[in-house]
């Protein structure tokens, strides 16, 4: 069936760097790929998306990438900030009508400062 | 907050008993999704519902049904519980249920099953 592996499953960070995870793939058809991020105790809050017809989108310090051909796309936060730390899950549309999301497994971010 | 509301936040039950959790969606949305989020894991899609019709539904059994309501509300009933049913309960709206659309999520609904 349909899956999507997200790597690393847990990432540690100082405040001001760079972090990066990634996304793969399975169902050819899928056309839509949002990355939410999940505090503890809230549900998740979407942070970007990118749809298929775009190979990379930013907002401020976040931005993704999306390669279709190798079926993987990843979220890349710059400048980390404490608050940044979370659980981060990518997602890819799925089902007939695209309209379902199969999420991975997450990434738990954390930012010391 | 994304003004989607779920009630009740947390709930006990007991192995066999059924529940019904509630989901209200975001204002001018007309589809509303329900997803499984156990412990560590990503959320699992369980089925989707557009005008109070269901318009599609991920790999779970029967006893997990659903309703929405002509103001788009919507339940999700899940009858025979198993201690596996444990998990946050997640429903997330969108505006029209076309695809690549935006899902919102609410804060979920805890279910502990004993």
């Amino acid at each position: 069936g349909e899956n999507v592996e997200q790597h690393p499953s847990t990432l540690s960070v100082q405040e001001g760097d760079s972090a990066v995870i990634k996304c793969t793939y399975s169902d050819s058809a899928s056309n839509y790929f949002p990355w939410y991020k999940q505090e503890l105790g809230k549900g998740p809050q979407l942070i970007i998306d990118i749809r298929s017809n775009v190979g990379e989108k930013k907002d401020q310090r976040i931005a993704v990438t999306l390669n279709k051909t190798a079926k993987h796309f990843s979220l890349h936060i710059t400048e980390t900030q404490p608050e940044d730390s979370a659980v981060y899950f990518c997602a890819a549309s799925i089902g007939q009508a695209g309209t379902a999301l199969i999420f991975g497994k997450g990434t738990t971010l954390s930012v010391s400062s | 907050e994304t003004g989607v509301t779920q009630s009740p936040t947390h709930l006990i039950k007991t192995r066999g008993q059924q529940v019904t959790l509630r989901c209200s969606s975001q204002s001018g949305h007309n589809t509303v999704s329900w997803y499984q989020q156990a412990l560590g894991q990503g959320p699992q899609f369980i089925f989707q519902y557009y005008r109070e019709e269901e318009n599609g539904r991920g790999n779970f059994p029967p006893r997990f049904s659903g309703l929405q309501f002509p103001n788009y509300s919507s339940e999700l009933n899940v009858n025979a519980l198993e201690l596996d049913d444990s998990a946050l309960y997640l429903c997330a709206s969108s505006k029209t249920g076309r695809p690549q659309e935006t899902q919102y999520f609410g804060p979920g609904t805890r279910l502990l099953v004993l």
